[in-house]
């Protein structure tokens, strides 16, 4: 399978606690998006990487989370503390160099339920 | 600053009739747009896109859109809905940084009615 993978598919955590998500982009991509999906919304914006450069992030991401993409490979998105309005979809997309209408695809999303 | 509006939360329509689904996108450079699908508990996949060029643009699964410049708008429509176009859609406009990241509208949800 050549797509964009997400682990794990589905994460239940008591407020406070810590949470890691990982995506594995498609393998030529340098270019990698975490967005984040709440009920009936559209996916916002989260954080971009440019290889292992994490070049933009959203006002949303508060200092409770925190992205790397070590080696330009794989990524991690972690919630540290976690609070009931961190449930959500979050889900992660990457796309090749050419320009910035290229195609992003996404991975299947990880669901994040904060009892 | 770059928005997207999709008028109607829900749409319903019956197997074989017309879809259209409205976006309207408001950006501060030449918009790139695009559509989205989503079926229940995958991720997002694309539709059509437009960048330059023709401004009626065909996708997958039957599917096409028209940018319209003067009306600020990127209509998705299907000539005949098929049961198996039930899902939430997303239309999205490219934001300002050159990053390439994408602002969504709210989503159409798509009922198909036998």
């Amino acid at each position: 399978d050549t797509g964009v993978s997400q682990d794990p598919r589905h994460k239940i955590t008591k407020r406070g606690q810590n949470v890691t998500f990982r995506c594995d982009p498609i393998s030529e991509h340098n270019r990698l998006y975490w967005y984040r999906q709440t009920l009936g919304q559209g996916p916002e914006f989260l954080t971009y990487f440019q290889n292992e450069a994490q070049l933009e992030k959203s006002r949303l991401l508060s200092d409770r989370f925190s992205a790397e993409r070590p080696k330009g490979s794989f990524s991690t998105l972690e919630i540290q503390r976690t609070e009931q309005g961190d449930s959500a979809m979050y889900l992660c997309a990457s796309r090749e160099s050419r320009g910035p209408t290229d195609t992003q695809y996404f991975g299947p999303g990880t669901r994040l339920t904060v009892l | 600053a770059q928005s997207v509006t999709q008028l109607g939360s829900h749409v319903s329509v019956s197997e074989g009739a017309l879809v259209l689904l409205r976006c309207n996108y408001s950006s501060s450079v030449p918009p790139y747009l695009f559509w989205y699908v989503q079926y229940p508990n995958q991720g997002l996949q694309l539709l059509l896109k437009y960048t330059t060029g023709a401004t009626l643009v065909k996708g997958i699964n039957g599917f096409e859109a028209e940018f319209k410049k003067s009306e600020t708008s990127f209509h998705l429509t299907k000539p005949s809905a098929h049961m198996s176009d039930a899902a939430e859609y997303f239309c999205a406009v490219r934001g300002s940084s050159n990053t390439g990241k994408l602002i969504f509208g709210q989503g159409t949800t798509l009922q198909v009615k036998p």
